[in-house]
C-alpha cells in the first residue's frame, strides 16, 4: 500500500523557536495533503489542507501565520509551528490519498512535539 | 468535511464479548470511513462505506451504513486483545478527500 513518512517522530524545543515537520509521500504523488492535531485522549482535528504549489486551506480557529505549511513539490509537504508556545504541545499527523480510484487516506507515523 | 458524532468514548469488554461503536450525523453522508489507531501508532484505513444501507465484513468485524447514510456502526465479533485501541468513523467531502473525523470509541479488552 501506500507509505506516508514523517519526520521527526518527536520533538522537544524552547519556547519561541519555530519547530518544522514534513510529510513525504513514497511512492506516490499527493497534489493535496493534510495536517492534523490530536490532544490527549481527543479526536484528529483537521488543521489545514495543504495544496501543491498553493496556499493551503486552514480550518477555521487555526492561525495561518503560526502554522506555516508549504506544499513545493508532488511529494513533499512541511508544517513549521512558529514561535511555539506549550500550548503547541501536540501529536501532528500528516495524510494524503493517492486518488486514482483509491479513496482511503494514509496517515504519516505523526509528531510529538513537546514545547518546554 | 462533514460533522460526525461518535459514541460511545470508551468502552471496556472482556476479551471474547461483543464490541459496538456508532456513528452518527444529523445530515447525509456521501460516505463513512472507519479506521484504528493503536495506542501510541497511527491511524490506519479499515474501510470505506459509500451506499445506503450498505454493510461489510472483515473477518470479525461487521460495518454497516443506515439506509438514510446518517449513521453507521462498527461491530466486533468476538474480541481479542489484539482489538485494542481507538476506532475512528470519518467522512469525506470534496474531490480531494478531505476527512472530518467523530470523537473516537477507545476500546480496552481485558485478557
Amino acid at each position: 500500500g501506500a507509505v506516508v513518512s514523517q519526520h521527526p517522530s518527536w520533538v522537544i524545543c524552547k519556547s519561541g523557536t519555530s519547530v518544522k515537520i514534513e510529510c513525504r509521500s513514497l511512492d506516490f504523488q499527493a497534489t493535496t495533503m493534510f495536517w492534523y492535531r490530536q490532544f490527549p485522549k481527543q479526536s484528529l482535528m483537521l488543521m489545514a489542507t495543504s495544496n501543491e504549489g498553493s496556499k493551503a486551506t486552514y480550518e477555521q480557529g487555526v492561525e495561518k501565520d503560526k502554522f506555516l505549511i508549504n506544499h513545493a513539490s508532488l511529494t513533499l509537504s512541511t508544517l513549521t509551528v512558529t514561535s511555539a508556545h506549550p500550548e503547541d504541545s501536540s501529536f501532528y499527523i500528516c495524510s494524503a490519498f493517492p486518488g486514482q480510484g483509491d479513496e482511503k487516506l494514509f496517515f504519516g507515523s505523526g509528531t510529538q512535539l513537546s514545547v518546554l | 468535511g462533514q460533522q460526525v458524532m461518535q459514541i460511545p468514548q470508551y468502552q471496556h469488554v472482556q476479551e471474547g464479548e461483543d464490541f459496538t461503536t456508532y456513528c452518527n450525523s444529523s445530515t447525509t453522508l456521501s460516505n463513512i470511513q472507519w479506521y484504528k489507531q493503536r495506542p501510541g501508532g497511527h491511524p490506519v484505513f479499515l474501510i470505506q462505506l459509500v451506499k445506503s444501507g450498505e454493510v461489510k465484513k472483515q473477518k470479525r468485524l461487521t460495518f454497516q451504513f443506515g439506509e438514510a447514510k446518517k449513521n453507521s456502526s462498527l461491530h466486533i465479533t468476538a474480541t481479542q486483545t489484539t482489538d485494542v485501541g481507538t476506532y475512528f468513523c470519518g467522512s469525506s467531502s470534496g474531490g480531494y478527500q478531505k476527512v472530518t473525523f467523530g470523537i473516537g470509541t477507545k476500546l480496552q479488552v481485558i485478557p
